[in-house]
């Protein structure tokens, strides 16, 4: 699976959006990027995922670019149940063992 | 919808005493269940995989073993544990038949074991 790149660390104000970048400069054509958070000890939550067109549902939208060599998530009301590590994951789905791998992600702190 | 349950939600065990962790979905049938294994701060370890009752896969040589002995019951367990072994356990389910676009696992809430 290609290496994603992630901010440490960003705060977030209530009822603001939060915009996560996520950089995968090395994906691959079958490859999609998919966006996980985990809440302090919870187990991970998956969020969305795509290809190359923008998808949205109720928790986000995912926003990745035409060269797919980076993407956004975008959390349009940030709230403070918001608060948690953020990963983004490139993956080939339905492969073999089918293993997430999480980089250290994007550690949000959304202050009321 | 589907459900993953685990338990015990956290466990303390001495140092060579036995594990049983389980988990257990529901909503589905045949589904790929994984275990992973999250030390403190850092990302998650591919423990063990299964496409089917009886079928285990081992990502990683350890002091673990894993069983699946009904079609949605997923069982980490070790004879002796050791210190090493303390971290958060995750058990994940996937759909075996959804297309690649909608492809996903889905965790449950996980199991915080810590051996002293």
């Amino acid at each position: 699976d290609a290496k994603t790149t992630q901010p440490p660390s960003m705060d977030c104000a209530e009822g603001r959006a939060a915009n996560l970048p996520c950089n995968h400069s090395t994906i691959s054509g079958n490859e999609y990027v998919y966006w996980y958070r985990q809440i302090h000890s919870q187990g991970p939550q998956y969020i969305i995922h795509g290809l190359k067109n923008n998808e949205t549902n109720e928790m986000a939208s995912l926003i990745i670019t035409e060269d797919r060599k980076s993407s956004t998530l975008i959390l349009p009301h940030a709230t403070l149940r918001d608060t948690a590590v953020y990963y983004c994951i490139v993956r080939v789905p339905k492969a073999a063992g089918n293993k997430l791998t999480f980089g250290g992600g994007t550690r949000v702190l959304v202050k009321p | 919808s589907q459900t993953i349950h685990q338990w015990p939600a956290t466990l303390v065990q001495p140092v060579g005493s036995p594990l049983s962790l389980e988990c257990t979905v529901e909503g589905t049938s045949n589904p790929n269940l994984y275990w992973y294994r999250q030390a403190a701060g850092r990302g998650l370890q591919l423990l063990f995989y299964s496409v089917g009752i009886g079928q285990i896969s081992s990502e990683v040589p350890q002091n673990l073993s894993a069983s699946r002995p009904q079609d949605r019951q997923f069982i980490l367990s070790s004879k002796k544990l050791l210190l090493s072994d303390s971290g958060f356990y995750l058990c994940a389910w996937r759909s075996s038949w959804r297309a690649a676009s909608t492809d996903t696992q889905y965790f449950g809430p996980g199991t915080r074991l810590t051996v002293l």
